[in-house]
């Protein structure tokens, strides 16, 4: 039982357009989420966070969106840049008390930036 | 160079072998945990540590075994391995729970024949 969902497996962008990736998520217990980057054969970096208590947070490029409501989230990188072609992961933990204090990962959208 | 690292990258190991994945991390974070990553599967939770002393199970924690006797080490103990425990092991770490993001090592490559 999948409780965050990522169902886009691949998404192919244009060099300088907007890259939007989706994630989906059932346990409402999960209070923070987060995105991850991951290159062939290195560890996922991470990329951007957001708290329930927020709609949105910005840092650079990257803007994640989250409703909550809809227990769905999103990332937006504008403008897609060649170096964003990797495997993007959605990753979400509930607020102490609420499950295991680590992460639970959807299965990754491979974005490809297309020159 | 700060970071987390794991020893081995890679490694072969034949059924029913035993084996310990290290991890250390000198960032002096108190959340450690171990992942798994298979193909289609995305990452998924072994074990973690919330300090020294401290481990519980996470989601896939069968065949595992870890302890946590100081905060910088958080080894990872296969006990006798086997085909399903092919995959690529990552450790993480991070001082807050993972609001901040969890820094991650480079993984480990492990296959079972």
């Amino acid at each position: 039982d999948q409780q965050v969902k990522q169902n886009s497996p691949s998404l192919s962008v244009q060099e300088g357009r907007i890259s939007i990736l989706n994630c989906d998520y059932t346990n409402s217990m999960f209070d923070y989420f987060l995105w991850y980057k991951k290159y062939p054969a290195e560890g996922p970096t991470f990329l951007i966070s957001i708290s329930s208590i927020k709609d949105k947070n910005e840092d650079g490029r990257f803007t994640v969106f989250l409703n909550k409501s809809a227990k769905h989230l999103s990332l937006h990188i504008v403008p897609s840049q060649p170096g964003d072609s990797a495997v993007y992961f959605c990753a979400a933990f509930p607020a102490s008390g609420g499950g295991a204090d680590g992460l639970t990962f959807g299965k990754g959208t491979h974005l490809i930036i297309q020159p | 160079n700060a970071g987390v690292t794991q020893t081995p990258k890679f490694q072969v190991l034949k059924t029913g072998q035993s084996m310990t994945l290290q991890c250390a991390q000198d960032m002096n974070h108190e959340y450690m945990s171990w992942y798994r990553q298979d193909p289609g599967m995305g990452l998924r939770l072994i074990h973690y540590s919330v300090g020294a002393g401290i481990t519980d199970q996470g989601e896939v924690p069968n065949g595992y075994n870890v302890s946590r006797s100081t905060t910088e080490d958080f080894p990872l103990r296969l006990l006798s391995a086997a085909p399903s425990q092919t995959s690529v092991y990552f450790c993480a770490s991070s001082s807050d729970r993972g609001l901040y993001g969890y820094t991650f090592g480079s993984g480990t490559r492990l296959t079972v024949v």
